[in-house]
């Protein structure tokens, strides 16, 4: 087990809502990197929060966006669901100055 | 020049045989090479990695082997068991960027006959 934890597991939505994901990271690490995994495809970075701030963005819209809190939890938000969102969304946590991330289950996501 | 290849896409080998799955990359500023395992509803869960300064990294059964000139690298299973079937995936995530932002490979389907 990696001690990363992610809720809720699975989650249905329709097109134009708005969602929320949270992930609770290892004790000490305070850098969090958010991905998405669509079906059968690698996991695409999303952004990542360092010290609860935004540090580093992949190539996803504004209105993926999120927030990171003092006590090792985050969240991820989308705002105007879109069908392609449909996908395993998943938080990974790291070790300040350490490339290695330690992956949570993930939340399964399925916009209808 | 972001991408990581990989291949094969999906690999079926006898138990007890070695299973090799490649990855090659463009992009020269990558310096941190991990492998990936995934199980069906799970997530990622780092096997192993390795760094451009190192040609072979061995742990148990997994060993990686790195070419820095032909920018590719590989994950090789051996004595492979039907406990190693699952989805791996390579990445390689850029120096110096303060942002470990990993780039995947597209995962390779591994499936261990018994």
């Amino acid at each position: 087990e990696t001690g990363v934890t992610q809720s809720p597991t699975h989650l249905i939505k329709t097109r134009g809502q708005q969602v929320t994901l949270r992930c609770s990271s290892q004790s000490g690490h305070n850098t969090v990197s958010w991905y998405q995994q669509a079906l059968g495809q690698g996991p695409q970075f999303i952004f990542q929060y360092y010290r609860e701030e935004e540090n580093g963005r992949g190539n996803f819209p504004p209105r993926f966006s999120g927030l990171q809190f003092p006590n090792y939890s985050s969240e991820l938000n989308v705002n105007a669901l879109e069908l392609d969102d449909s996908a395993l969304y998943l938080c990974a946590s790291s070790h300040p100055g350490r490339e290695t991330q330690y992956f949570g289950p993930g939340t399964r996501l399925l916009v209808l | 020049q972001q991408q990581v290849k990989q291949s094969p896409q999906s690999l079926i080998v006898q138990k007890g045989g070695i299973s090799i799955i490649n990855c090659a990359y463009e992009n020269t500023a990558f310096d941190y090479f991990p492998w990936y395992q995934q199980f069906p509803g799970k997530g990622p869960a780092l096997l192993i990695a390795i760094r451009p300064d190192v040609s072979e990294k061995k742990e148990g059964r997994f060993t990686i082997s790195f070419n820095k000139s032909a920018k590719q690298f590989s994950l090789h299973i051996m004595d492979s068991q039907p406990g190693d079937s699952a989805t791996y995936f390579c990445a390689a995530s850029p120096e110096g960027s303060g942002t470990y932002k990993y780039i995947f490979g597209t995962g390779t389907r591994l499936k261990v006959l018994a």
